[in-house]
């Protein structure tokens, strides 16, 4: 299976500050990667798809770039609706597999 | 606008069967395939199980293998998981989601999700 590992773990920020977070893949995934914000107790929302391309009604401020085995999700003003927890999720094959996530909390 | 609504979590003992549904509405179910991911306490999130749009193709991640089975009514627009000889290690909030790719295909990422239905595997 292919490991995805995201850092930081925790992080945390203030609104408006610039965020990002990274993911590794164990092997080359190309551009087959999601990501997705988590709340507790809500449904996960899909954020960006393809590593770069924004899902429809994601706010602008959310970005994704990389490209094999390393990639980032950039938020670019932190919002109050923005604390949660981030998933990347490769789709290079079909054994899928998630990262750890990255909790973003309120410093 | 898309709604996914799981049931069927409860406290179930070891070795023990439980069936979970994923009701949805807002959309074209039999267009789409679905998938099932479970989150563990205190751990990430885990794909369990996809299920083609018209039930043709199923995959499963090795631990549930042969344990547990997705399916699908097309006519109750409603997804199923059939859990069999549960661990302890199967205890988590189980999703489910749908399949961004509409018609003859799988994308394998999740533009719906369900807010999930927990399921507590223990004697």
């Amino acid at each position: 299976d292919i490991q995805m590992t995201q850092s930081p773990s925790t992080l945390s920020a203030s609104v408006g500050d610039r965020v990002t977070i990274t993911c590794r893949a164990s092997q080359s995934i190309s551009s087959w990667l999601a990501w997705y914000q988590h709340k507790p107790g809500k449904a996960p929302k899909l954020l960006m798809y393809k590593a770069s391309s924004l899902e429809s009604g994601v706010p602008s401020r959310f970005s994704g770039s990389g490209s094999g085995t390393e990639f980032t999700l950039t938020i670019s003003s932190l919002q109050p609706d923005d604390f949660a927890t981030y998933y990347c999720q490769q789709y290079s094959s079909y054994s899928l597999t998630f990262g750890g996530g990255t909790k973003v909390e309120i410093k | 606008q898309g709604q996914l609504v799981e049931s069927g979590g409860g406290v179930v003992q070891p070795g023990r069967s439980l069936r979970l549904s994923c009701a949805t509405s807002g959309f074209t179910f039999s267009g789409f395939g679905f998938h099932w991911v479970r989150q563990a306490p205190g751990k990430g999130l885990e794909w369990v199980a996809v299920i083609w749009y018209d039930g043709s193709n199923k995959y499963y991640v090795d631990s549930v293998k042969g344990r547990f089975t997705i399916s699908r009514d097309n006519s109750k627009n409603t997804l199923y998981l059939q859990m069999n000889s549960l661990r302890a290690e199967d205890t988590a909030m189980y999703y489910c989601a749908r399949d961004s790719y509409y018609g003859s295909g799988i994308s394998y990422y999740f533009d719906y999700w369900g807010q999930g239905t927990l399921v507590t595997v223990s004697s």
